[in-house]
């Protein structure tokens, strides 16, 4: 079955700077790949994802990127800034699996102001 | 206001005892989830449900139950026969399997 290995476990960035997350996953037939993050307290809330027929998508100071040929998948922040400190989860699914998402193991984002 | 409630926040329980997570949503999706989450892991699937009436057991149904009688209801037992039930219960809801899903605040079950 699918797994989905994160890094790094913690990442401490100064204010301002870039955040980059990376995800491998093992299975070639996966083909949706979302981005959560995880406040405090509270449940995981989606803030991008992209599917395998696309190769990068952005929304604002975010952005994914995905290789398929190496099987890893990426989450760029940019101009961090302290809301942005959270944990933030990689997943993976595809139809074999019924669409199951197989999660990573999370990473704790820590902006130093 | 749309969303997931999951209550209560916090339950208490002494072992042995059975214990039911309630999670209703009023988005109108058909599919829903029961994760559970433990300290430095990732979220793993406890069951599923794409439609009323029918469910699925995720990687770790054992000790669990679960029915889905209505839309907007998906309840999880935490059984005595779980071995390890002190967790972060998470819900989640889709429109249907495979796009995004959307979380409840989560139950923190502890058993002791």
């Amino acid at each position: 079955g699918e797994n989905v290995e994160q890094h790094p476990s913690t990442l401490s960035v100064q204010e301002g700077d870039s955040a980059v997350i990376k995800c491998t996953y093992s299975d070639s037939a996966s083909n949706y790949f979302p981005w959560y993050k995880q406040e405090l307290g509270k449940g995981p809330q989606l803030i991008i994802d992209i599917r395998s027929n696309v190769g990068e998508k952005k929304d604002q100071r975010i952005a994914v990127t995905l290789n398929k040929t190496a099987k890893h998948f990426s989450l760029h922040i940019t101009e961090t800034q302290p809301e942005d400190s959270a944990v933030y989860f990689c997943a993976a699914s595809n139809r074999d699996s019924n669409y199951q998402l197989i999660w990573g193991a999370g990473t704790k984002l820590i902006i130093k102001p | 206001d749309g969303g997931i409630t999951q209550s209560p926040k916090y339950l208490f329980r002494k072992e042995g005892q059975n214990v039911t997570l309630s999670c209703e949503q009023n988005l109108n999706h058909d599919a829903m989830y029961w994760y559970r989450q433990d300290p430095g892991q990732g979220l793993r699937l406890i069951y599923y449900s794409q439609i009323v009436n029918d469910f699925q057991k995720g990687d770790i149904a054992e000790g669990y139950s679960v029915s889905r009688e209505k839309k907007e209801s998906f309840p999880l037992t935490v059984t005595s026969a779980q071995k390890n039930p002190t967790a972060f219960y998470l819900c989640a809801s889709s429109i249907v399997i495979d796009y995004e899903q959307y979380f409840g605040p989560g139950t923190r079950l502890t058993v002791t």
